[in-house]
């Protein structure tokens, strides 16, 4: 079965210093692969999203992601994290075929402390 | 602005009785899909519709309807709600239905039923 995975529930880091939020999925045929955020009380905001090419895809408020093939990977990576960044992230995958299908993980909550 | 809306954003009812949570885009896109976001389950498709007249179902589908009349409309049908219908429900469009294009997401209905 096709799935994505995050397989940290929460990621706490102080201001200032490095985030990631890590990102793992199993899908057929070539991955096209996004981060969504979401903020409270609000809809999910379209960050970033890997379909070919170079395998660091800059995104949005800074947010970039790095694609690993060899590893299945997507992590969302920031370099200087700000107590606004701190919501709900999440990755999904889109699957091959015009259904527009995403197969979402089930969501990082990010908190960043001043 | 171009944006996704739904109503209500907030909705308590019981068991039985009929609701429709509306959904409209004003962008002009073809794809629309309904999702719901339950804990630890992150989001998953409930219906989604390629153009007008053209709607299938998504992973979990039982106990919901559709329909797409009109290209900017996508309201989602309850017609006889139970208890675990409760959730976040989000609508959301794109402007085809490659599995690559990014999705814009309503605010997001709450629905709670007794």
């Amino acid at each position: 079965a096709q799935s994505v995975a995050q397989p940290e529930d929460q990621v706490n880091v102080a201001e200032g210093n490095p985030l990631t939020v890590k990102c793992t999925y199993s899908v057929s045929g070539n991955p096209y692969l996004f981060w969504y955020v979401q903020y409270p009380n609000r809809g999910l905001q379209f960050l970033l999203k890997y379909i070919t090419g170079d395998n660091l895809v800059k995104g949005s408020y800074g947010f970039e992601a790095e694609f690993n093939k060899s590893q299945t990977s997507f992590h969302l990576k920031k370099p200087s994290a700000l107590v606004s960044d701190s919501a709900l992230y999440f990755c999904a995958a889109g699957i091959s075929g015009n259904t527009g299908k995403l197969i979402f993980g089930q969501g990082t909550t990010l908190q960043v402390k001043p | 602005e171009a944006q996704v809306t739904q109503n209500p954003r907030y909705l308590i009812t019981v068991t039985g009785k009929k609701l429709t949570v509306t959904c409209s885009q004003n962008m002009n896109h073809e794809y629309m899909s309904w999702y719901r976001q339950d804990p630890g389950l992150g989001l998953r498709q409930i219906y989604y519709s390629m153009n007008v007249e053209v709607t299938d179902k998504g992973d979990v589908p039982e106990g919901y309807k559709v329909s797409r009349k009109e290209k900017r409309n996508f309201p989602l049908i309850l017609e006889s709600p139970s208890p675990n219908q409760t959730s976040l429900y989000f609508c959301a469009s794109s402007s085809r239905s490659n599995s690559y294009n990014e999705q814009f997401f309503g605010p997001g209905t709450r629905l709670t039923v007794l």
